[in-house]
């Protein structure tokens, strides 16, 4: 079975500094691979998402992450965090035989003033 | 365009009852998919739909079922709501087969079981 892992759970960081929120996954065979934020009682927004072709991926809010095929990794970054960054980050892969996601556990970001 | 609409956004229902939630996918899109959001379980598949079948059932009990009309709205219900059901629950609609990877997801139905 498909796993996803992200590691940390909780990621502070000061408003402006470096964000990188890391994720890894369980697959021989490299999947479809995403990043969702959720707000506060919210759905899932699509940050970015690696299908094929360039492993440097660029997403809204001026996200990116960069698929890794040796290290099974999609972590995502962020140059300058803003406050409007504060939220709940997913990881999530869809095997590339498969149709359905498998997320991560999430992780909080919080922005700190 | 129109995104997924999920309804209702809130429901209160007493442990026992049975809950029905609707989602209304994107025009067009033939696929709808169900997962449930917990802090301790976090976010799993339910089941997904496409073209009124079921494609794909994740690992919950009977007492969660589903199912898609010809206009591909769907509907998931719990029957004999266990406090566990307790959580968020969010539909995501895609084109159709093969197409998951270009799924939206809908705002959610916040259930709460007492």
């Amino acid at each position: 079975a498909q796993s996803v892992t992200q590691l940390g759970s909780h990621v502070s960081v000061s408003e402006g500094a470096l964000v990188l929120l890391r994720c890894n996954y369980s697959s021989s065979v490299p999947p479809y691979l995403f990043w969702y934020v959720q707000y506060p009682n919210q759905g899932l927004q699509l940050l970015l998402k690696y299908t094929t072709g360039a492993t440097l991926v660029k997403g809204i809010n001026g996200f990116e992450a960069e698929f890794k095929k040796s290290e099974t990794s999609f972590h995502l970054t962020k140059p300058s965090a803003h406050m409007s960054d504060a939220a709940e980050y997913f990881c999530a892969v869809i095997p590339n035989t498969g149709n359905q996601f498998y997320f991560g556990t999430g992780t909080s970001l919080t922005v700190i003033p | 365009k129109a995104g997924v609409t999920q309804t209702p956004r809130y429901l209160i229902k007493t442990r026992g009852q049975q809950v029905t939630l609707s989602c209304s996918p994107i025009s067009g899109h033939r696929s709808v998919s169900w997962y449930q959001q917990t802090p301790g379980q976090g976010l799993q598949f339910l089941f997904e739909y496409f073209s009124e079948t079921q494609r794909n059932k994740g690992n919950f009990p009977g007492r969660f079922s589903g199912r898609q009309f010809s206009n591909s709205r769907s509907e998931m219900n719990v029957s004999t709501l266990e406090l566990g059901d307790s959580a968020l629950y969010l539909c995501a609609s895609s084109l159709g087969e093969h197409r998951v990877a270009e799924a939206f997801f809908g705002q959610g139905t916040r259930l709460t079981v007492v």
